[in-house]
């Protein structure tokens, strides 16, 4: 069972465009989601991460919005840069739980 | 440098063989984890240990087998009872009061013979 759905599975964008990857879940009890960035022959490693008491997260040019209401959650990257071509992974936290549960991952590239 | 190092980096497996992968950290994390990566299907938690001398089975425990004896340590045997061993196995850590924050290690790729 999949508690949380993402796609694209991949995206190509332009140099200095946006880049949108969403992700959806089911369970209420999820109450931290983070956005982790993997690079070819790499672990992934923690990017960004919202709460569900806030709507919106920005740490320069990547942005999270959350819409707790749908359950859903995206990632935006503006300004997209070669250097940002890499596998992104959604993930949501359950505090009872104390684990991870990670999306399938988007395969982003960008050209140069 | 604090951080997690898995080795080998890439490793072989012949059939009916059991291997181990290396995992070890000198973040002073507590807690930490196995995860698999097949392409598309994201990360699947193998086995997780919160303290040292204890581990619980993740979503996909079959045909593998973890131990605990040090903080620093959390070894990883592929059995010969897992039947399609062929993927990027990865390492985390987190404190115990941050297990929603995850530091990985850079991975071990097993492959079939």
């Amino acid at each position: 069972q999949q508690q949380v759905k993402q796609s694209p599975q991949s995206l190509i964008v332009q140099k200095g465009g946006i880049s949108i990857i969403n992700c959806a879940y089911e369970n209420t009890a999820f109450d931290y989601f983070p956005w982790y960035q993997q690079f070819p022959g790499k672990g992934p490693a923690l990017l960004i991460a919202i709460r569900p008491d806030v709507s919106e997260k920005k740490e320069g040019r990547f942005t999270i919005s959350f819409n707790k209401s749908a359950k859903q959650f995206s990632l935006h990257i503006m300004d997209s840069q070669p250097g940002d071509s890499a596998t992104y992974f959604c993930a949501a936290f359950s505090g009872s739980a104390r684990q991870l549960t990670f999306g399938s991952g988007t395969q982003l590239t960008v050209l140069p | 440098d604090g951080g997690i190092t898995q080795s080998p980096k890439y490793l072989f497996r012949k059939e009916g063989q059991n291997v181990t992968l290396s995992c070890e950290q000198n973040l002073n994390h507590d807690a930490m984890y196995w995860y698999r990566q097949d392409p598309g299907q994201g990360l699947r938690l193998i086995y997780y240990s919160q303290i040292v001398n204890d581990f619980q089975k993740g979503d996909i425990a079959e045909g593998y087998s973890v131990s605990r004896e040090k903080k620093e340590s959390f070894p990883l045997t592929v059995t010969s009872a897992q039947k399609n061993p062929t993927a990027f196995y990865l390492c985390a850590s987190s404190r115990r009061a941050e297990n929603e924050k995850l530091f990985f290690g850079s991975g071990t790729q097993l492959s079939v013979l």
